[in-house]
């Protein structure tokens, strides 16, 4: 059975400071997306990542891909309160079959 | 112009009634899914249809049953509903080898 975990579940941290979230997985895919979702809304698209040592940044948030090892980390640099929600990674491992990490709860304290 | 449109936003129903969520993409999408967020967040895939056929069924009880009537169109139908089914279930599209687009999700309550 495929898994998708993210560590930690969840993350309190203060403005300012830089902090990574993992997203480890058992199958073999090259592609892993990353995914932000707001209290009570829906699920927007940060990232996609479709080979071995992709990277991409936005702002404060850089993710990169290695998938020999099967991990996806997504790095907050100097977090702001704007950046407080769920992350998620989902693994696609045939163009259209989607499986997501359990999440991370993001809460930047001031 | 919304993308993934689902409806309805909310449904609150008694245990053992029938209840439907409809979807509608306008992207031109090959692929359309259902999912399933519980309480605590996680997102489990339940269905996915690509050109109007089935090719993901999850472990999903029986009383789940998906129709797409068209590309463009997928629908959850649920019967017998339980108090476990209470989640929110977001109906998503892709393209092969592309990101899902979500849409807003349909928070349904069994009481």
């Amino acid at each position: 059975e495929l898994k998708v975990e993210q560590n930690p579940l969840f993350l309190s941290m203060q403005e300012g400071k830089n902090y990574t979230i993992y997203c480890n997985y058992s199958t073999t895919s090259d592609r892993l997306y990353w995914y932000r979702q707001d209290p009570g809304k829906s699920l927007e698209s940060l990232f996609v990542l479709l080979s071995n040592g992709a990277v991409k940044q936005e702002g404060r948030l850089m993710a990169s891909l290695d998938t020999k090892a099967r991990l996806s980390t997504l790095h907050i640099t100097a977090a702001v309160h704007d950046l407080s929600a769920t992350y998620f990674c989902a693994v696609d491992i045939t163009g259209n079959q989607f499986y997501f990490g359990t999440g991370t709860s993001l809460t930047v304290i001031p | 112009d919304t993308a993934v449109s689902q409806t309805p936003k909310y449904l609150v129903t008694q245990m053992g009634n029938d209840k439907s969520i409809k979807c509608e993409q306008n992207l031109g999408h090959d692929t359309m899914y259902w999912y399933k967020q519980d309480s605590k967040k996680f997102l489990k895939i339940m269905f996915s249809y690509n050109n109007k056929e089935l090719i993901i069924n999850e472990t999903v009880p029986n009383r789940f049953s998906p129709k797409s009537p068209d590309k463009a169109h997928l629908n959850l139908h649920i019967n017998s509903l339980e108090l476990g089914d209470s989640a929110v279930y977001f109906c998503a599209s892709s393209q092969p080898g592309r990101r899902l687009f979500f849409g807003e999700g349909s928070r349904l309550t069994v009481l």
